[in-house]
C-alpha cells in the first residue's frame, strides 16, 4: 500500500534557527497537505500543494512539492517558540476517494 | 475554516463497556467523515471512512464489529467502541470533508482511557 515517510522524527533547534522536515511518498500524489499538531491538540491544516514543483509561503513557512509529486518539504525560517509541535505531511493518491495517508510526523522542539 | 466539533474530549470507562464518540460538522455539510486513531507520539492512522447514508469503509485490520461507525446525517457521524479493553485506550480524531476535493477539518479529538 501507499506509504508516506517523513524525516526527521524529532528535531531540536535553538530559537532563531531554521528547521526543515521532509516527506517522501512511495507513489505519485495528486496533492499533499501539511498539518501542525500542538502537544495535546488536534491536527490543524496548514496548506495544500497540488502542482508539480509548487512552492508556497506562509510568513516564515515555505512549502515545496517535488517535480515528480512524490516528495515535499516544509521549511521554517528563524523558528520561534510558538512553532513547537508536530508537523505532519499527508498525501492523497490520484483517483483516491479515500482520505489522506499521513506521514509519521516531525516533532519540533524550539529551545529559547 | 469550517468547524468540526467532537464530543466528548475525554472519557474514562471500565473494561467491557461501550463508548460513543460524536463528530459534528457545525457550519457545513460533511459528505465524508473519517475516523483516525493516534497513539502517543505517533501519526494518525485511518480507521474508517464513512459517507452519509452508507456503510463505512474500514481499513485493513480494523474490526468493524468493535468500532461501529454511523453516519446518519450530513452533519453527524458517531464512532462506538464496543466492549472496550485497555488496549483500546487511545486518542481518536474525526475529520469531515464537504466535497471530494476540499480539505478536511479535524475535530478536537477524544482521549479514551479504558481501565
Amino acid at each position: 500500500g501507499q506509504q508516506v515517510m517523513q524525516i526527521p522524527q524529532y528535531q531540536h533547534v535553538q530559537e532563531g534557527e531554521d528547521f526543515t522536515t521532509y516527506c517522501n511518498s512511495s507513489t505519485t500524489l495528486s496533492n499533499i497537505q501539511w498539518y501542525k499538531q500542538r502537544p495535546g491538540g488536534h491536527p490543524v491544516f496548514l496548506i495544500q500543494l497540488v502542482k508539480s514543483g509548487e512552492v508556497k509561503k506562509q510568513k516564515r513557512l515555505t512549502f515545496q512539492f517535488g517535480e515528480a509529486k512524490k516528495n515535499s518539504s516544509l521549511h521554517i525560517t528563524a523558528t520561534q517558540t510558538t512553532d513547537v509541535g508536530t508537523y505532519f505531511c499527508a498525501g492523497r493518491v490520484y483517483g483516491s476517494a479515500r482520505q489522506l495517508t499521513f506521514g509519521s510526523g516531525t516533532q519540533l522542539t524550539v529551545l529559547p | 475554516g469550517a468547524v468540526v466539533s467532537q464530543h466528548p474530549s475525554w472519557v474514562i470507562c471500565k473494561s467491557g463497556t461501550s463508548v460513543k464518540i460524536e463528530c459534528r460538522s457545525l457550519d457545513f455539510q460533511a459528505t465524508t467523515m473519517f475516523w483516525y486513531r493516534q497513539f502517543p507520539k505517533q501519526s494518525l492512522m485511518l480507521m474508517a471512512t464513512s459517507n452519509e447514508g452508507s456503510k463505512a469503509t474500514y481499513e485493513q485490520g480494523v474490526e468493524k464489529d468493535k468500532f461501529l461507525i454511523n453516519h446518519a446525517s450530513l452533519t453527524l457521524s458517531t464512532l462506538t467502541v464496543t466492549s472496550a479493553h485497555p488496549e483500546d485506550s487511545s486518542f481518536y480524531i474525526c475529520s469531515a470533508r464537504g466535497d471530494r476535493e476540499s480539505e478536511a477539518f479535524f475535530g478536537q479529538g477524544t482521549r479514551l482511557t479504558v481501565v
